[in-house]
């Protein structure tokens, strides 16, 4: 079945160091990617999505690019700000597998630090 | 993007009661609505698949009857916790499509349960 694996966290940074949160995946058809937020006490938001290969989704600084040959799709920034802090979940929709619910992964806690 | 509410987003019940949680889609009709559970430090675990007026399609593992879905219309959907016990205390969020197909989804904000 499909699944998303990313890294563990958490994740702590200072204000202003650049940021990668890796990201790969695993799916019969060909997905689409998406990085989702959640902010304390918060749902989900959707940060950025890639439909196809090669595909860079970007937003608020952030951007991943859709890479098939390494089936990853890795979130960066160059320079984080406190407000960052937040659960970032990589997840994929697969219409090949028969559906568009979307599976997700572990999710990664960032906390940045003045 | 569209908007996708969740009531309450907190509550607080005692334990053997019944607590419902609705979902709705203010500015779009949604074909399909998904039940994700969160547990702590853990990712969303998909619950069900609601589609308007038929039967939810469950997940492994999740119990039917103690998760009953709705989706009566297509702007709401409601997840009722039926007797629940402490260790159903979780955070719950609905996602909400329009149309079929591999359109987006959006969230609603999450219901904190607590079972006392």
């Amino acid at each position: 079945g499909d699944s998303v694996t990313q890294m563990e966290g958490p994740v702590t940074l200072s204000e202003e160091a650049f940021l990668t949160i890796n990201c790969t995946y695993t799916a019969t058809g060909y997905p689409s990617l998406f990085w989702y937020v959640q902010y304390p006490g918060e749902g989900l938001q959707l940060l950025l999505k890639a439909t196809k290969a090669d595909d860079k989704g970007s937003n608020k600084g952030f951007e991943a690019t859709y890479r098939k040959e390494t089936t990853s799709f890795h979130l960066e920034k160059g320079s984080v700000q406190v407000s960052d802090s937040a659960v970032y979940f990589c997840a994929l929709s697969d219409p090949g597998a028969g559906s568009y619910q979307l599976t997700f992964g572990k999710g990664t806690k960032l906390s940045v630090i003045p | 993007g569209a908007v996708v509410s969740q009531h309450p987003s907190r509550v607080i019940c005692k334990s053997g009661t019944s607590v419902k949680i609705e979902c709705r889609s203010l500015d779009f009709q949604a074909t399909t609505m998904f039940w994700y559970r969160q547990f702590p430090k853990q990712s969303l675990m998909l619950m069900a698949t609601s589609n308007e007026g038929s039967k939810a399609t469950y997940e492994q593992g999740v119990e039917k009857d103690k998760f009953l879905i709705n989706h009566a219309s297509l702007t709401l959907s409601t997840l009722t916790v039926t007797s629940a016990h402490p260790e159903d205390s979780s955070f719950y969020i609905c996602s909400a499509k329009q149309g079929t197909g591999n359109t987006e989804a959006f969230f609603g904000q999450g219901t904190r349960l607590t079972v006392v």
